[in-house]
């Protein structure tokens, strides 16, 4: 059984730039959680994909968006990067609600 | 609103000594789910335990065991006899069941160090 992977695991990028991350569920896993991590503190969840429809949100700008593929993999796009961007940014997946969401390695995302 | 607190911020012990982390947690709902991850360095966070809002039974997984306490909104973890492989941060979380995603609401975290 295939883990949560990530891709990549280090980006670095300047501000005002677009970033895409990406990541692939454990195998029969059908929902996805994005959370993001600052620097000394827990995960913030950013949003979460059931079978390919945004299923919540958490306190985020437009401008962090998703997608979920056929495959329940998944995206997170983040447009016009801000320097509070900078953080280890995680994926979860689960299969169905109220059951444990696995994570994967996280992507590192630093904004100059 | 939705809280979780892990008033220790760091915290160091020698092997083999006993710690307890402590987690108090607030919410509205009478369903929810209480979790502790780990967090080593190379950032993953590793999965320990999910407990439901209706079973209060303490629980023993080799060194590690969890105290669930209700009345006092707190959900504590101990590492007993500890190792130095144990040191990494400790996330507690909670996770509303009447929520129609899963969000996971974490607290600011525990570094704990065991030193040699």
């Amino acid at each position: 059984e295939t883990g949560v992977t990530q891709s990549p695991t280090h980006l670095i990028k300047t501000r005002g730039q677009q970033v895409t991350l990406r990541c692939s569920s454990q195998s029969g896993h059908n929902t996805v959680s994005w959370y993001q991590q600052a620097l000394g503190q827990g995960p913030q969840f950013i949003f979460q994909y059931y079978r390919e429809e945004e299923n919540g949100r958490g306190n985020f700008p437009p401008r962090f968006s998703g997608l979920q593929f056929p495959n329940y993999s998944s995206e997170l796009n983040v447009n016009a990067l801000e320097l509070d961007d900078s953080a280890l940014y995680l994926c979860a997946s689960s299969l169905g609600e109220g059951v444990e969401q696995y994570f994967g390695p996280g992507t590192r995302l630093t904004v100059t | 609103a939705q809280k979780v607190t892990q008033a220790q911020t760091e915290i160091s012990v020698v092997e083999k000594e006993d710690v307890t982390l402590d987690c108090v947690y607030e919410t509205r709902d009478t369903t929810y789910y209480l979790f502790w991850y780990k967090q080593p360095p190379s950032g993953e966070l590793v999965f320990l335990i999910r407990r439901n809002s209706f079973d209060e039974q303490n629980e023993i997984s080799g060194r590690y065991s969890w105290n669930f306490q209700k009345s006092t909104s707190s959900f504590n973890f101990t590492i007993t006899a500890s190792q130095v492989v144990d040191s990494a941060v400790y996330f507690c979380a909670l996770s509303e069941a009447e929520n129609r995603d899963d969000k996971i609401i974490f607290g600011k975290g525990t570094r704990l160090h065991i030193l040699p």
